[in-house]
């Protein structure tokens, strides 16, 4: 099993580009979810999904849009970048809501 | 303002003390979970603790959920260099989970 795998790894973008962070689990979980990372800040919550066709905003949802395309695959999608989403993007998933959670390497974006 | 506060934010110490780490809020929640994060990777779940009071031990770590639920702690006995992280607590409520802020841990042999 790979877990919860993440593309792409690195991403450097010009502001105002738009782009898709893939995420895919394969533990047949039914809950997903973006987070992002910055020093200082821990990890915060951007969008969750707690079932197939469910997603919900989370802490810091400005600026972004997601998709629960199936039930292994949630998208996070950036339609016009900017130089405050400059992040490490961490995709998550678990069995149910509020249960353990098993996260992804990580998407490093730059937004110049 | 972190819904969840970690304390220290840093902390140095050399192989063999022992330390404990603190994640402290005014919120009641469900369940808390602590994670390892190391350099370049995604946290790893270490524990999680669902009941008031509850202790769970993995080997050198001791994890104590507050009896009110609203905060826990971390206590490593004899840290050793592989213990080097940020150690992240996350508290359940509703349908999210919400993370704190870390413990940059180095353990220095």
């Amino acid at each position: 099993n790979a877990g919860v795998t993440q593309t792409p790894k690195f991403q450097v973008l010009k502001t105002g580009q738009s782009m898709t962070l893939q995420c895919a689990q394969d533990m047949n979980h039914n809950s997903m979810y973006w987070y992002r990372q910055d020093p200082g800040m821990g990890l915060r919550l951007i969008y969750y999904s707690a079932s197939e066709g469910t997603t919900d905003k989370g802490e810091v949802p400005n600026g972004y849009n997601v998709s629960r395309l199936n039930k292994r695959e949630f998208s996070l999608r950036l339609e016009s970048a900017a130089p405050s989403q400059t992040s490490v993007y961490f995709c998550a998933s678990s069995e149910m809501s509020v249960s353990a959670q098993y996260f992804g390497p990580g998407t490093r974006l730059l937004v110049l | 303002t972190q819904l969840l506060e970690q304390s220290p934010q840093f902390l140095s110490i050399q192989e063999g003390e022992n330390l404990t780490v603190y994640c402290n809020s005014s919120s009641v929640f469900s369940s808390l979970q602590w994670y390892r994060q190391e350099p370049g990777e995604g946290p790893v779940l270490l524990v999680t603790v669902v009941t008031g009071g509850e202790v769970k031990k993995l080997k050198r770590l001791t994890f104590q959920f507050g009896d009110a639920r609203k905060d826990s702690s971390l206590h490593i006995t004899a840290a050793q260099p592989g213990d080097t992280g940020l150690y992240l607590c996350a508290g359940g409520r509703n349908n999210d989970m919400r993370f704190g802020a870390g413990t940059r841990l180095t353990v220095k042999p």
